[in-house]
């Protein structure tokens, strides 16, 4: 079964709100991903992580790769409409390796 | 368009019936993956390719199912005997083998009725 889990499941924010949600797991990983994918299309690679403690910004998007390796965060400023969608964090252990996914959250933004 | 693509990206048939996908990768990406996502659900590794060399099977990929990278390029799925549970979204991937990142397709959306 997944090895990873996320909080909140779900979330409802303002346009204009931050946003934070979590990755936990259960095994350590060498690179965390973030994922954003829409209803009907393929996941979207938001962020990279490579090394334990890294903070990496991509826009409005900022992730850290936790320093046990097995946690990382995604935060979203000041949201907009268009951020709606379904976040996966997701692992790997090796450049080769499948990644293992997250259940999702699933962010609305209310204009 | 340099990305992923993948076709069909809808595909409806009937219990029973045998389906096949294709997945074209970015050009010089040596790596392919092929996931599978349910409703509600992140996606689950099926298998994996380095150039032509089928090198991991998930245990979720039952003896129904074939995946080929005959060429070291494009890939194809094969479902035979299709059940009403293989109704997924159906996922490519592919990296380059030196960095960890994987790119996914559009997928192809699967319904068994």
């Amino acid at each position: 079964g997944q090895q990873l889990n996320q909080s909140p499941q779900s979330m409802f924010i303002q346009e204009g709100e931050d946003v934070s949600m979590n990755c936990t797991s259960s095994s350590i990983f060498n690179t965390w991903l973030w994922y954003k994918q829409d209803p009907g299309e393929g996941p979207v690679l938001l962020i990279a992580l490579y090394k334990a403690g890294e903070l990496t910004s991509n826009g409005r998007l900022t992730a850290q790769f936790g320093i046990t390796r097995k946690d990382s965060f995604l935060n979203i400023s000041a949201s907009i409409p268009s951020d709606v969608g379904i976040y996966f964090c997701a692992g790997m252990k090796t450049s080769y390796d499948k990644v293992i996914f997250g259940p999702g959250t699933s962010l609305s933004v209310i204009p | 368009d340099t990305g992923v693509s993948q076709d069909p990206r809808h595909k409806i048939t009937k219990r029973g019936q045998n389906v096949t996908f294709r997945c074209d990768p970015i050009s010089e990406h040596n790596r392919l993956y092929w996931y599978r996502q349910t409703l509600g659900q992140g996606p689950e590794f099926l298998t994996y390719f380095q150039n032509e060399a089928q090198l991991e099977k998930s245990r979720l990929l039952s003896d129904r199912f074939s995946a080929e990278r005959p060429k070291g390029s494009f890939s194809t799925l094969e479902i035979q005997r299709t059940e009403q549970g293989d109704s997924a979204m159906y996922l490519c991937a592919s990296s380059s083998g030196r960095f960890y990142e994987q790119y996914f397709g559009p997928g192809t959306r699967l319904t068994v009725t």
